[in-house]
């Protein structure tokens, strides 16, 4: 079956320097990933997407890169801020009979900006 | 626009009840999911429903089960409710597209605590 991997330590980071976050899967090939955020007690809010045939797209702060040969996905916050402190959930989607709108979640890393 | 409005926020139940969660999707999008969240098993997906049709189905036993209106609300019913099913209930609903990439917004979630 399915499986993604997250880092699964809190990631710890001084404001100002970039957060790294990796998903790797395995035992899939999805047509697109996404990346959400996740607050404490509040449903995922949706930042970025990506598909298979592309290799990085960028938002504002945020930077999402996707190896399909590697089957990984890197996600970076850049100049981080302590309000950038939540969990980040990497999702997969795509590529399952019976329609597209099924995501594979990963557990999530949670990121913490300390001033 | 307003965002997905998920109705209980909260709900207690005991086991061997059965329950009823209520999501209106962002005005405009047809497609509804469903989504189980538990600090051990994370973010699961339970169905999905499009057209008042479910389209998709996670690996969930036949006591959940769901149902689309025909303005687009969904609403999800677990029966005989055991502890396990203590969780945060998600919905997230997304426009179609013919692109097959649709991104999907939540919801605040359901927090159901069974006792």
């Amino acid at each position: 079956s399915q499986k993604i991997e997250q880092n699964s330590e809190a990631l710890n980071i001084q404001e100002g320097k970039t957060a790294t976050l990796t998903c790797n899967y395995t035992n899939y090939s999805p047509a697109y990933l996404q990346w959400y955020r996740q607050d404490p007690g509040r449903g995922p809010v949706f930042l970025l997407l990506i598909r298979e045939n592309e290799k990085e797209k960028r938002k504002e702060r945020l930077k999402v890169t996707f190896d399909t040969t590697l089957k990984q996905s890197l996600f970076h916050i850049t100049a981080s801020q302590p309000a950038d402190s939540a969990t980040y959930l990497c999702a997969l989607g795509g590529g399952f009979s019976g329609g597209y709108n099924k995501l594979i979640f990963g557990a999530g890393t949670r990121l913490a900006v300390h001033p | 626009k307003a965002g997905v409005t998920q109705t209980p926020r909260y709900l207690i139940k005991t086991r061997g009840q059965q329950v009823t969660l209520s999501c209106s999707p962002i005005s405009g999008h047809r497609s509804v999911s469903w989504y189980q969240q538990t600090p051990g098993q994370g973010l699961q997906f339970l169905f999905e429903y499009f057209s008042e049709t479910q389209r998709n189905k996670g690996n969930f036993p036949g006591r959940f089960s769901g149902r689309q209106f025909s303005n687009s609300r969904s609403e999800m019913n677990v029966s005989t409710l055991e502890l396990g099913d203590s969780a945060l209930y998600l919905c997230a609903s997304s426009l179609v597209s013919s692109g097959g990439t649709d991104t999907q917004y939540f919801g605040p979630g359901t927090r159901l605590t069974v006792l």
